[in-house]
């Protein structure tokens, strides 16, 4: 079964300041990869996703994201945030040989901009 | 273009009760996935319906169960509530071809008392 880790759990930066979200996932079989936000008491919103080709994705909001096979990774930055990318980010994968529409989550992390 | 729309946004329910929530999907989607979320476990997976048939279903306890309807909606029930289901139920739509990814509803707030 795959699994997604993001190693921080939580994420202080200053306002202007660059950020990097880190995700692993487990299984090198082919996946697409996603990372959702979460703003307070409401759902997930898509940022970005990995389906194939470039490696280097890029997002709503000034987001990026890239895909490593290798090292199974996909860390999500951006070069300068905003007080409003305060929210918590979440990195999925989707298992392409499943059956089905079916999303695993990494456990979230926090990001808190200060100004 | 309309999102997932969710209902209600917020519940309170006595434990042993029951509860029914609803989801109606983006137009055009057949697919529609339940997850359960909280702060210990994080976005855990119910189930997923396409064209009214149960096609995934996650690790949950046979108290979950949900339905799809022919024009797509989906219901979720949980019977003989629990303190632990206690929980934010997201929904998520997608064409149900294809999967790249899901559109989410903004929740049901579910509070066990």
């Amino acid at each position: 079964a795959q699994s997604v880790t993001q190693l921080d759990s939580q994420v202080p930066v200053f306002e202007e300041a660059p950020v990097e979200l880190r995700c692993n996932y487990s299984s090198s079989v082919s996946v697409y990869l996603f990372w959702y936000v979460q703003y307070p008491n409401q759902g997930l919103q898509l940022l970005l996703k990995y389906l194939s080709g470039s490696t280097l994705v890029k997002g709503i909001n000034g987001f990026e994201a890239e895909f490593n096979k290798s090292q199974t990774s996909f860390h999500l930055r951006k070069p300068s945030v905003h007080i409003s990318d305060t929210a918590e980010y979440f990195c999925a994968v989707s298992d392409l040989k499943a059956a089905g529409n079916k999303l695993t989550f990494g456990g979230g992390t926090r990001v808190l901009v200060k100004p | 273009k309309a999102g997932v729309t969710q209902t209600p946004r917020y519940l309170i329910k006595t434990r042993g009760q029951q509860v029914t929530l609803s989801c109606s999907p983006i137009s055009g989607h057949r697919s529609v996935s339940w997850y359960q979320q909280t702060p210990g476990q994080g976005l855990q997976f119910l189930f997923e319906y396409f064209s009214e048939t149960q096609r995934n279903k996650g690790n949950f306890p046979g108290r979950f169960s949900g339905r799809q309807f022919s024009n797509s909606r989906s219901e979720m029930n949980v019977s003989t509530l629990e303190l632990g289901d206690s929980a934010l139920y997201l929904c998520a739509s997608s064409s149900g071809q294809n999967f790249d990814g899901y559109t989410f509803g903004s929740g049901t707030r579910l509070t066990v008392v």
